[in-house]
């Protein structure tokens, strides 16, 4: 067990609907990394939040968006739902931001678009 | 930006018997380098890195892997593997001197056969 935590643990829905993703960090962790694993992409990175203020942006769709509160959680917004757009959706967590710190996993999150 | 490439997507091997995983990167700064493992409908999880010092790293389960940097290659062994080492090993790297999104490898499945 990593100590991340992502709920729910699997999601199905329709096209062109909307679904939030939640993730808990570690406890002590301030940033949070959203990563996208599909079929036909991989493992991508998606963004990236350190203490509430987003820090980097990867191949993040424009109907996707995150953001961290102050409880440092984490919630990923994904709307306008397209079938490409299933995935297992993972969130990771580290202590700080600037050096090398190991990033956590959690279990991830299995979106279905049907 | 960084690239990293698995040259093989699968990976069968009878158990007791040595494998390799190979893993190239390409990047235009330093990097870190890193191998995670993801067990069937688990997360994933950090299986060692190399950050700097020896360029050869081992963990705690008998593997080991050797960054090279004139060939720009950290190959993962393992002198004789088992059967719970069945499981999908991605390559990583990440920019160096700062806790960054990782970039990952296509994968490579690795099977254990009896």
């Amino acid at each position: 067990d990593s100590g991340v935590t992502q709920t729910p643990k699997h999601l199905i829905t329709a096209t062109g609907q909307r679904v939030t993703l939640r993730c808990s960090p570690r406890s002590g962790d301030l940033s949070v990394y959203w990563y996208q694993q599909s079929l036909d992409q991989g493992l991508q990175f998606l963004i990236q939040y350190y203490n509430g203020e987003e820090r980097a942006k990867g191949n993040i769709l424009e109907r996707f968006s995150a953001q961290q509160f102050p409880d440092l959680h984490s919630e990923l917004n994904l709307s306008s739902l397209e079938l490409g757009d299933s995935a297992l959706y993972f969130c990771a967590s580290s202590v700080a931001f600037g050096s090398y710190y190991e990033q956590y996993f959690g279990p991830g999150t299995r979106l279905t678009v049907t | 930006a960084q690239s990293v490439t698995q040259l093989d997507s699968q990976v069968p091997v009878f158990e007791e018997a040595p494998v390799e995983l190979r893993c190239n990167y390409s990047s235009s700064v330093s990097v870190y380098l890193f191998w995670y493992v993801q067990y069937p409908n688990q997360g994933l999880q950090l299986l060692l890195k190399y950050l700097s010092g020896s360029t050869l790293v081992e963990s705690i389960n008998g593997f080991e892997a050797e960054f090279n940097k004139s060939q720009t290659s950290f190959h993962l062994r393992k002198p004789s593997v088992h059967i719970s080492d069945t499981a999908e090993y991605f390559c990583a790297v990440s920019e160096r001197g700062s806790a960054r999104q990782l970039t990952f490898g296509s994968g490579t499945q690795l099977t254990v056969l009896p």
